[in-house]
Formats: C-alpha cells, sequence, structure tokens
C-alpha cells in the first residue's frame, strides 16, 4: 500500500538534546512537508521541499532543520534551540505540477514530541 | 499572507441531522484550491472534499457538500445525516493554484454527534 511513514509515534526530548522525527513516503510525490500542531492552533507549516536538495522555511521554521537527499525522505531535526517544542507533527506529500494544482496532500499518522 | 478563519471552536448536531460548519479566508489571489480536512480522535488527517476556485458549481462527496461563496471568501461544510463516525476536529484549508503548493489552515471545529 502506497502511504506516509512517520516514526516513532512517540518521542522524548531532554533538554539541551537535538531529535529526529521520520518521513518516508512510497507514493512517488516531489513535495513533502512538515506541520506543527498546537490545541486549539491548528496546523502551521515549518519547512517544505518541493524538489530533491531543495526545501524552503515555512512560517515557524526557528529551531528546526530538515534535509532532503531522498525524494521518499524528509526527516524533521527539532534542535535545542526550539524551547518549546512539545507538540504534534505531521508530515505531507503531495504531487507537484502546476497543472495539477488541485492534488490534496497526504499525511502520515503524525508523531508527538514531549520533553522529558 | 493568506489567513483562514474558522470562527466556531466546536459545534454539536444531533445524530442523522445536518449540521454547518463555517469557513471564511483572506487572499488577494484569484485562483487557489480550498479543501476540508477531518482529524478524528486517531488524529490522522482525512481529506473530506476539495473545491477549485475557477468552480462556480459546489463540490459534493455524498453527505458532505460545501457552499463556496467566492465573493465573500467563505466555504462552509454542510455534514447531511450525521453519523457517529463524523465526530472529529474539521479544519479548512486553503491554497494557492501557483507557486509552493503550501496548505494554510483554520483553527479547526470540533464537532460532536450527539446519539
Amino acid at each position: 500500500d502506497g502511504g506516509i511513514t512517520q516514526s516513532p509515534k512517540y518521542l522524548f526530548r531532554k533538554e539541551g538534546q537535538n531529535v529526529t522525527l521520520s518521513c518516508e513516503q512510497n507514493l512517488n510525490h516531489d513535495a513533502m512537508y512538515w506541520y506543527r500542531q498546537d490545541p486549539g492552533q491548528g496546523l502551521r507549516l515549518i519547512y517544505y521541499s518541493q524538489i530533491v536538495n531543495d526545501f524552503q522555511k515555512g512560517d515557524i521554521a526557528e529551531g528546526y532543520s530538515v534535509s532532503r537527499e531522498k525524494k521518499e525522505s524528509f526527516p524533521l531535526t527539532v534542535t535545542s534551540a526550539q524551547k518549546n517544542p512539545t507538540a504534534f507533527y505531521l508530515c505531507a506529500s503531495s504531487s507537484y505540477s502546476q497543472g495539477l494544482g488541485n492534488q490534496p496532500q497526504h499525511f502520515g499518522d503524525g508523531t508527538r514530541l514531549s520533553i522529558l | 499572507a493568506q489567513t483562514v478563519t474558522q470562527s466556531q471552536p466546536e459545534m454539536s448536531v444531533q445524530e442523522a441531522e445536518t449540521v454547518t460548519l463555517s469557513c471564511t479566508y483572506d487572499t488577494s489571489e484569484s485562483d487557489y484550491y480550498l479543501f476540508w480536512y477531518k482529524q478524528p480522535p486517531s488524529r490522522q488527517m482525512i481529506l473530506v472534499i476539495r473545491q477549485e476556485a475557477y468552480k462556480q458549481q459546489n463540490a459534493t462527496e455524498n453527505r458532505f457538500s460545501v457552499n463556496f461563496q467566492k465573493a465573500a471568501k467563505s466555504f462552509s461544510l454542510k455534514i447531511s445525516d450525521s453519523q457517529l463516525g463524523d465526530a472529529a476536529m474539521y479544519f479548512c484549508a486553503y491554497r494557492s493554484a501557483w507557486g509552493a503548493q503550501k496548505l494554510v489552515f483554520g483553527q479547526g471545529t470540533r464537532l460532536t454527534i450527539n446519539p
């Protein structure tokens, strides 16, 4: 089955520690996205990538970093500079083509990150 | 920058009845897409329905339909014959037709279905 796999499902971070959230897709999608979800605030975009080896900051990129070395993978690192990392993180992907702009984003099942 | 507003944090409806969730958005663009996503307690994001701004006809998917008012920048979701499985958070989302296909989400509406 094609889909998006996020791991781990739950993650705990200690003070001063960097942690990496995994996102893998086998949908052959060009574009991938990371969102953060806090209670009552909906989803906010952290980073996105439209092609391999290229990515752009979203609305709340501070304290996060990403890489896109392979089409299938878009890992997110939550650095120690992110002072309030406790949230639910969702990865998404979509086909990227100007002529297919209405193609929806497909989402993974999310990772819940908490501070120890 | 585009913004999406859902003014109803919570809604409830009796099973088998109809409920309408509101969404307004702000944009200076003429070409864009609008979506409703459902997030049940499992936290999975599920696409409910989509609408292209250039289409005047309102989208329909089984019991789900939208009322798209482009001039008013309004995009409401109507759920007919509500079922217990419809209970979830519902998010309205906007995406530009051109450039990076980022989604801008509203704050969400929590829908409760009363048996």
